[in-house]
């Protein structure tokens, strides 16, 4: 049974115009990642929660927003979506208690045409 | 900043044969170490997770080590078989930022038949 979801499996969105990602999990974890990951490039961290406490990196853009209503869910809001935006859209998740691994989600494919 | 290093970007070798993959990392302050497998187009799955106190880890055909004064960890896979073809990566979490994880850019690995 999964246990990351992400929707929609494949995304297509028209340059500019917003786009929302959703990523739930069924683990009940405190930390909640999303990470960026481009045609044979390592993934990249965007931001993480440790339960409601949001961390963004330094070098994400503007552009990019998230939203953690709750445990569950997590949603990546991207503004406005440029070509260079087309990526592979992990979400991960970690209990946040000790050492434990993460679990990923199948990620959303974005297009952007 | 933690980089993180797999060599090679790329193995092709024909099935039954033993192999090991590379990953090498330049902070030694970690928590973990982390072996995902990435099938094209999909999300990543864990393979094995090396604590920092932790000399090696095994599951089946695959066996990872780690050597943490070196900055050096490697993912044995024993009888290689076709489904393993797929893209290896390591990530490593550092003390540092210990929220998140650092990968590498993985090595794709293909089994011939």
């Amino acid at each position: 049974d999964a246990m990351v979801i992400q929707n929609p499996r494949y995304q297509v969105t028209q340059f500019g115009k917003p786009v929302t990602l959703s990523c739930s999990q069924t683990l009940n974890h405190n930390v909640m990642y999303w990470y960026q990951q481009k045609s044979s490039q390592a993934p990249k961290l965007l931001f993480h929660y440790y339960d409601k406490d949001f961390n963004n990196e330094a070098d994400t853009p503007d552009n990019f927003q998230s939203r953690r209503p709750n445990t569950s869910f997590c949603f990546l809001d991207i503004r406005s979506p440029g070509l260079g935006d087309a990526a592979m859209y992990l979400c991960a998740t970690r209990r946040g208690t000790g050492n434990e691994k993460l679990f990923f989600g199948s990620g959303t494919q974005l297009s952007v045409l | 900043k933690q980089e993180v290093t797999q060599i090679p970007a790329a193995l092709s070798v024909p099935e039954g044969e033993n192999l090991v993959l590379n990953c090498s990392f330049t902070d030694s302050a970690i928590y973990n170490l982390q072996w995902f497998r990435q099938d094209p187009g999909k999300g990543l799955t864990s393979l094995l997770l090396i604590q920092s106190s932790q000399r090696e880890q095994t599951s089946g055909r695959l066996n990872a080590s780690l050597d943490k004064s070196s900055g050096r960890s490697t993912l044995y896979i024993a009888a290689s078989q076709p489904g393993d073809s797929a893209t290896y990566l390591c990530a490593v979490r550092g003390i540092q930022g210990a929220q998140k994880l650092v990968f590498g850019q993985g090595t794709r690995l293909t089994i011939n038949p």
